[in-house]
């Protein structure tokens, strides 16, 4: 078990181009969360999987981002035309749930995609 | 809806030094609470976490917190601070233990 694995752990990017992170889950884990944290806040949820099927997005994703989990396993985050406001920092986070019930199991983070728009 | 309010964004302490750092919560239903501690340029570690069992837990690297209901609070604390604590540290809600709703952060600072 090597933990959850991101990446690449920083990108820098022109404004309007498009950026896509990968994330690597810990492997019996079913659930997947990606979330964005800026300079001095905490991070915020984006959006999260169960397995294959993306459950639940934030108003925060705007509809220049996109998130896939195929197959259940590692998944992406693309952001397209990306915008100087998109600069922060990627987490992606792992854990086991049951598929029906509450869960007090830990998430695991993985270290992160640093994304700088310049 | 839940949410979580640390006070004070920077805490200064001696080392060897108590460590209370403050965090209050706002849910609708019995929360789950965590702490999370983040090094520069890293992600989040989990300190601790509270599931509705005993209100004192205790977590990892000597930190504790106290669930109070009556206080909506869950501080961290720990009796005495080494260098080697001075971090970021995250408190956190969850509902269901879905996902979470983290507080705007609290670093803290260990002087020698």
């Amino acid at each position: 078990d090597t933990g959850v694995s991101q990446d690449p752990r920083h990108k820098i990017t022109k404004r309007g181009q498009n950026v896509t992170f990968r994330c690597d889950p810990i492997s019996e884990h079913n659930r997947l969360y990606w979330y964005r944290q800026t300079l001095g806040q905490g991070p915020e949820f984006l959006t999260y999987f169960q397995n294959e099927a993306q459950l639940e997005k934030s108003r925060l994703l705007s509809n220049r981002f996109s998130a896939e989990r195929p197959k259940g396993s590692f998944s992406t985050l693309e952001i397209q035309r990306t915008e100087q406001g998109d600069s922060a920092m990627y987490l992606c986070a792992s854990r086991y749930s049951p598929v029906r019930g509450a869960t007090n199991t830990e998430a695991f983070f993985g270290q992160g995609t640093r994304l700088t728009v310049v | 809806a839940q949410s979580v309010t640390q006070l004070g964004s920077h805490v200064s302490v001696s080392e060897g030094a108590l460590v209370l750092l403050r965090c209050n919560y706002s849910s609708s239903v019995p929360p789950y609470l965590f702490w999370y501690v983040q090094y520069p340029n890293q992600g989040l570690q989990l300190l601790l976490k509270y599931t509705s069992a005993a209100t004192l837990v205790k977590g990892i690297n000597g930190f504790e917190a106290e669930f109070k209901k009556s206080e909506t609070s869950f501080h961290l604390t720990k009796p005495s601070a080494h260098m080697s604590d001075a971090a970021e540290y995250f408190c956190a809600v969850s509902l269901y233990g879905n996902k979470l709703v983290f507080g705007a952060g609290t670093i803290l600072r260990v002087k020698s």
